[in-house]
C-alpha cells in the first residue's frame, strides 16, 4: 500500500463547476500537506501549503486537512479552462523530514469550457 | 526572474548507455532535490543537497545512479548502464525560504528521458 493515494481521474468538469480533489494517507506523522498544480510538460508548482489540521482559503482555491481520518482535500470553485492541469498532493512529517516530501501519483483535471 | 532549469529537456538513449541530466537551481537557494516522475506515478524522490552537508541519497534507486553538485548550485545526476525502467522524466527542484519549517520547493521543467 502506498503512503499517499490520489486517485488519478481523469476529471472532466464544465466551466464553473465546483472541483474537489482529495487525497488519503496512511502516515499518522505527516504535519504538512501540499497542493501542487502541473501543467503539461511542466514542473510541479506549489498552489497551497497547509500545517496540521483545519482550513486554508486562497482566491478560489480551498485546502482542507483531517488529520484524523487521514484525509486532505482541495476544492476549486468556479473553475476555469485555466485550471487544466494535474493535481498532486504532497505532505511530510515535519522540520526534521522537510527535504522530503511524498507525493501522491496526481490527479488530471480537465474543465472543459 | 530565472527559475530552475534544466538541460536537456529530453534525450533519447540506448540501453546500456549512460547519461548525465544537468539541473541549475534559482541563485541562492542552498537545497537541491532530485525526484523522478513515471507515467501515472507521483514523484518520486532520488536524492537531496543541503548546502555543504553530505547529501542525503536515500531515494536512489541503484547504485547506476549518482549524482554531484559542484559549488553549491549546479548539480548533475548520472545514470550508468541505463535501462528501460529508467525512462521517466526527471525533475529537479530547488529551495530557500521555510515556511514554519517547511522549505517551500521550486520546480525546474524536467528532462524527459527515454532509453530504447
Amino acid at each position: 500500500q502506498k503512503e499517499v493515494e490520489q486517485d488519478p481521474g481523469p476529471l472532466s468538469v464544465p466551466e464553473g463547476a465546483i472541483v474537489s480533489l482529495n487525497c488519503t494517507y496512511s502516515n499518522s506523522a505527516f504535519q504538512y500537506f501540499m497542493w501542487y498544480r502541473q501543467y503539461s510538460r511542466k514542473g510541479p508548482e506549489l498552489l497551497m501549503y497547509t500545517y496540521s489540521s483545519g482550513n486554508k482559503e486562497d482566491g478560489r482555491f480551498t485546502a482542507q486537512v483531517d488529520k484524523s481520518s487521514k484525509y486532505i482535500s482541495l476544492f476549486i470553485r468556479d473553475s476555469q479552462p485555466s485550471d487544466s492541469a494535474t493535481y498532486l498532493c504532497a505532505m511530510s512529517a515535519g522540520p526534521g523530514s522537510a527535504r522530503q516530501l511524498t507525493f501522491g501519483s496526481g490527479t488530471q483535471l480537465t474543465v472543459l469550457p | 526572474g530565472a527559475g530552475v532549469s534544466q538541460s536537456p529537456s529530453n534525450k533519447v538513449t540506448e540501453k546500456g548507455k549512460d547519461v548525465e541530466l544537468r539541473c541549475d537551481p534559482i541563485s541562492g537557494h542552498t537545497a537541491l532535490y532530485w525526484y523522478r516522475q513515471s507515467l501515472g506515478q507521483g514523484l518520486e524522490f532520488l536524492i537531496y543537497f543541503q548546502g555543504n552537508s553530505a547529501p542525503d541519497k536515500s531515494g536512489l534507486p541503484s547504485d547506476r545512479f549518482s549524482a554531484e553538485r559542484t559549488g553549491g548550485s549546479v548539480s548533475t545526476l548520472t545514470i550508468q548502464r541505463t535501462q528501460q525502467e529508467d525512462s521517466a522524466v526527471y525533475l529537479c527542484a530547488s529551495s530557500l525560504a521555510r515556511i514554519s519549517g517547511q522549505e517551500t520547493q521550486y520546480f525546474g521543467p524536467g528532462t524527459r528521458l527515454l532509453v530504447l
